[in-house]
């Protein structure tokens, strides 16, 4: 069975400084790897997805994510966090083998201060 | 249309009424999914339908929820006997296939008083 397991629920960072959100992973077969981002009041959108190509992703608003396979993670990090970047973050976990349900991870709130 | 339709976008019933909530997925969109997300929380899956095959129904909590999906189109999430503990907001996506980018609507807010 598939699962995701995010290791922070909250993260603070100061602007300009890296992020890095954690997440661990489950999957009985080839994961597809997600991160979606849902900022208050507003809808979930996909920030960057893995689908066994290149193992570095690159998404949007300067984030990437590496899947490594040997450690089941695909964490989630940015060089220099901006105010808007504060939001809640899902990693998202979808197995290739026939059905294609998503499963979220519990979330990690980032808070970016000045 | 242009992106994942919710209606109604916000519901308050009372407890022991019977609720419906609607989807429009994303046209061309074979799977959809419905999400549960209480308050503070993360997303709890529901139910998920993928063209014709039979739905994915294991995260739908008791048998007082159902949804039904006709063909590629709309999907209707039913919850019967509302209780207080259904208060959350209810997530429809729709997305192509494999891989599952999934595109979110905007959520039906249930409140259950």
């Amino acid at each position: 069975a598939q699962s995701v397991t995010q290791l922070d629920s909250h993260v603070s960072v100061s602007e300009g400084t890296p992020v890095l959100l954690r997440c661990n992973y489950s999957s009985s077969y080839s994961p597809s790897l997600f991160w979606y981002v849902q900022h208050p009041n507003k809808g979930l959108q996909l920030l960057l997805k893995y689908t066994s190509a290149a193992t570095l992703v690159k998404g949007i608003n300067g984030f990437e994510a590496e899947f490594k396979k040997s450690e089941t993670s695909f964490h989630l990090t940015k060089p220099s966090a901006h105010m808007s970047d504060a939001a809640e973050y899902f990693c998202v976990v979808s197995d290739s083998g026939g059905y294609n349900k998503l499963i979220f991870g519990a979330g990690t709130r980032l808070a970016v201060h000045p | 249309g242009a992106g994942v339709s919710q209606s109604p976008s916000n519901k308050v019933t009372e407890k022991g009424k019977d609720v419906e909530l609607r989807c429009d997925p994303i046209s061309g969109h074979t799977a959809l999914y419905w999400y549960r997300q209480r308050l503070g929380q993360g997303l709890e899956f529901l139910i998920y339908f993928q063209g014709n095959s039979a739905p994915d129904k294991s995260g739908l909590p008791s048998d007082r929820f159902s949804a039904e999906r006709t063909g590629e189109s709309v999907s209707t999430l039913t919850i019967q006997r509302t209780q207080q503990e259904d208060s959350a907001v209810y997530l429809c996506a729709s997305s192509l296939g494999y891989p599952p980018d999934a595109f979110f609507g905007q959520g039906t807010r249930l409140t259950v008083v």
